[in-house]
């Protein structure tokens, strides 16, 4: 079974507050990746990142930042956040080897900004 | 770009019976296609993986195939349950390990 963990699960939070969302896994891979997903439509790309201080965006803009300072952790930050950032975020990470190709997904952490 | 289409949106079947979710995308440059079960505030559990290379990946009572030249990929689930249910979603991988996903089927099995 895949380790890797996001928090908070759901969060609720006024508009132009700062948040931070937590990703850790445990898998020792270098591989990690953000993806935004509104209801009812498909998971976007938004941040990855190959190891530790590698960071890139994905195919779908977005005005959160993320950082790689340890391999396990991969955070993603919204400044201030939105109503429009209202959405779905899952977290995952894939390794090297035979296995390099599967992403395993974190259960997602479910923002709702008033 | 590479895009992802699913079909139907949702699906009721009675439980027993043997089913098929559908998958095409547009681009098949494609190092892998993933279907994945998502459970409502839960994450996306992979269920099968098919290489480019290959046509069939068979896990339990799950078969999916993969028609590269054309596109397309199905997911077989035989002998559905109550606990099939859930939204299931396929994606393809693409360079520089990004997954493209459709916007899932969402399958309820009825007892």
């Amino acid at each position: 079974e895949a380790d890797i963990y996001q928090t908070p699960r759901y969060l609720v939070i006024g508009t132009g507050k700062k948040i931070t969302l937590e990703c850790s896994q445990t898998m020792g891979h270098d591989k990690m990746y953000w993806y935004q997903q509104d209801p009812g439509m498909e998971l976007h790309l938004i941040h990855y990142s190959y190891g530790v201080n590698s960071t890139e965006k994905g195919d779908l803009s977005s005005e959160s930042t993320v950082s790689r300072i340890r391999t396990e952790h991969f955070p993603l930050t919204l400044e201030s956040a939105r109503p429009s950032h209202t959405s779905q975020y899952l977290c995952a990470s894939s390794g090297t080897g035979v296995a390099k190709n599967i992403q395993y997904f974190g259960a997602g952490t479910r923002l709702s900004v008033l | 770009k590479q895009e992802v289409t699913q079909i139907p949106a949702a699906l009721s079947v009675p439980e027993g019976e043997n089913l098929v979710l559908n998958c095409s995308f547009t681009d098949s440059a494609i190092y892998n296609l993933q279907w994945f079960r998502q459970d409502p505030g839960k994450g996306l559990t992979s269920l099968l993986l098919i290489q480019s290379s290959q046509r069939e990946q068979t896990s339990g009572r799950l078969n999916a195939s993969l028609d590269k030249s054309s596109g397309r990929s199905t997911l077989y689930i035989a002998a559905s349950q109550p606990g099939d249910s859930a939204t299931y979603l396929c994606a393809v991988l693409t360079g520089a390990n990004n997954l493209f996903f459709g916007t899932g089927t969402r399958l309820t099995v009825i007892p």
